[in-house]
């Protein structure tokens, strides 16, 4: 069964720091790896990684995957109030119809 | 807007009680998901239509709830003799191809009394 595991939980940081979050997972046939910020309600598409090694960067925030050790990271540099949200991680498998399986989120405050 | 819509947006029912929801996915995706998520997890996957097929109904969908899809647009969610434990976000999401992100609505939040 595919798994993701997020970690940590839960973080707090202050405003200007910078941030690590960690996702590792275990899927047959990985076919992609996507990041999420959800807020309130619905999650918004941040990344797609398919590759390894490979820098996905969107203002302050990036993201790498290592398809050998099956994990990716996403920093969050010089954070603001405004990234507090719950980040998910979740990975699609090249087999069949299989969905997005998400991992459990890590919740990020910042505070100023 | 020309998102995810999902309606509705809240929804209060005592239990035992039907209850219906609607997604209308993004208008060009043929790939429809329905996820549930509960206060500090992830979202879980629920079922999956390409088109109006659906390929794939996940072992958390009891008997007591049903998907459609009936054109290949809007698909309904509808959970029968509703329990305290069904209380949740339902999330709807669409994509285009296999390969390409989802896009999710802002959900529906059941609570049942």
């Amino acid at each position: 069964e595919d798994k993701v595991v997020q970690s940590p939980l839960s973080l707090v940081v202050h405003e200007g720091d910078t941030v690590t979050l960690n996702c590792s997972y275990e899927v047959t046939n990985f076919r992609s790896l996507l990041w999420y910020k959800q807020e309130k309600k619905a999650p918004t598409f941040l990344f797609m990684l398919t590759s390894s090694g490979i820098e996905k960067k969107s203002g302050r925030l990036s993201s790498i995957l290592d398809k050998k050790e099956l994990f990716s990271i996403l920093n969050i540099t010089a954070t603001q109030t405004g990234d507090s949200a719950v980040y998910l991680c979740a990975v699609r498998s090249n087999s069949g119809n299989t969905p997005l399986v998400f991992g459990k989120g890590t919740r990020l405050s910042v505070i100023a | 807007d020309t998102g995810v819509s999902q309606d509705p947006r809240h929804k209060i029912t005592k239990r035992g009680q039907n209850v219906t929801f609607r997604c209308d996915p993004i208008s060009e995706h043929n790939r429809l998901y329905w996820y549930r998520q509960t206060l500090g997890q992830g979202p879980e996957f629920l079922t999956y239509f390409q088109n109006e097929a659906q390929l794939e109904k996940s072992r958390l969908l009891s008997d007591r709830f049903s998907a459609e899809r009936p054109k290949g647009s809007f698909s309904t969610l509808e959970i029968q003799r509703t329990e305290q434990g069904d209380s949740a976000m339902y999330l709807c999401a669409s994509s285009n191809q296999l390969n390409t992100e989802a896009f999710f609505g802002q959900g529906t939040r059941l609570t049942v009394v």
